[in-house]
């Protein structure tokens, strides 16, 4: 149990739709990342959150957006799904100030586009 | 060209061998080095982080960092057959991105 949920865990999506998915990090982790990993690859930046707001954005398009709430819950959109888009979609946290020391990974989304 | 750099293996070592993971990343700006383990269709673990020259050491673990040659390296004493995974190696870009070479698979051989 890492303390950073993601749901859900699997999900098939058919090209062209949008997909929602979910990450809840523990109290006081106020920074959050998303990463996709294509298999056989290491994770990507997808983008980072701080305090509700995006702070740094790898490359991705547009169609790959995020929100972070309060209760330090997370949000990635992807619409207009492609195959290419189907990968393991991790979200990672850390308390403020300490992402220096690593982060730490939820269990993932296993999103498969057909 | 390719920012972090691992073979991807795989790595066979038999049981009690001491195993030697290697990375090497191109931005001499970096600042912090993480290793992750990745069993096969979980999410990476982290193992250690480091961020000065030299060695860290912990339990079996030890990594080791050389900033002038841009080159990092896990050692695993006394190898178990549960030390069989992908291990990431992944450097700071920034202040908040991470970059992750494609890993290295070890087995570790009973």
């Amino acid at each position: 149990e890492t303390g950073v949920t993601q749901s859900p865990t699997h999900l098939i999506k058919t090209r062209g739709q949008q997909v929602t998915l979910r990450c809840s990090s523990q109290s006081g982790h106020n920074t959050v990342s998303w990463y996709q990993q294509a298999l056989g690859q290491g994770p990507q930046f997808i983008f980072q959150y701080y305090r509700e707001e995006e702070n740094g954005r790898g490359n991705f398009p547009p169609r790959f957006s995020g929100l972070q709430f309060p209760n330090y819950s997370s949000e990635l959109n992807v619409n207009a799904l492609e195959l290419d888009d189907s990968a393991l979609y991790l979200c990672a946290s850390s308390p403020e100030g300490q992402g220096a020391r690593g982060y730490t990974f939820g269990s993932g989304t296993r999103l498969t586009v057909v | 060209q390719k920012e972090v750099e691992q073979n991807s293996g795989p790595l066979s070592v038999p049981e009690g061998a001491i195993a030697s993971l290697n990375c090497t990343y191109s931005d001499r700006g970096s600042q912090s080095f993480f290793w992750y383990r990745q069993y096969s269709g979980k999410s990476p673990e982290l193992i250690m982080f480091i961020y000065s020259n030299g060695d860290k050491e912990d339990g079996r673990f030890t990594a080791q960092l050389n900033k002038a040659s841009q080159y990092v390296s896990l050692l695993i004493r006394d190898s178990q057959p549960s030390d069989s995974a992908t291990y990431l190696c992944a450097v700071t870009s920034g202040t908040y991105k991470y970059i992750f070479g494609t890993g290295t698979r070890l087995k570790v051989l009973a």
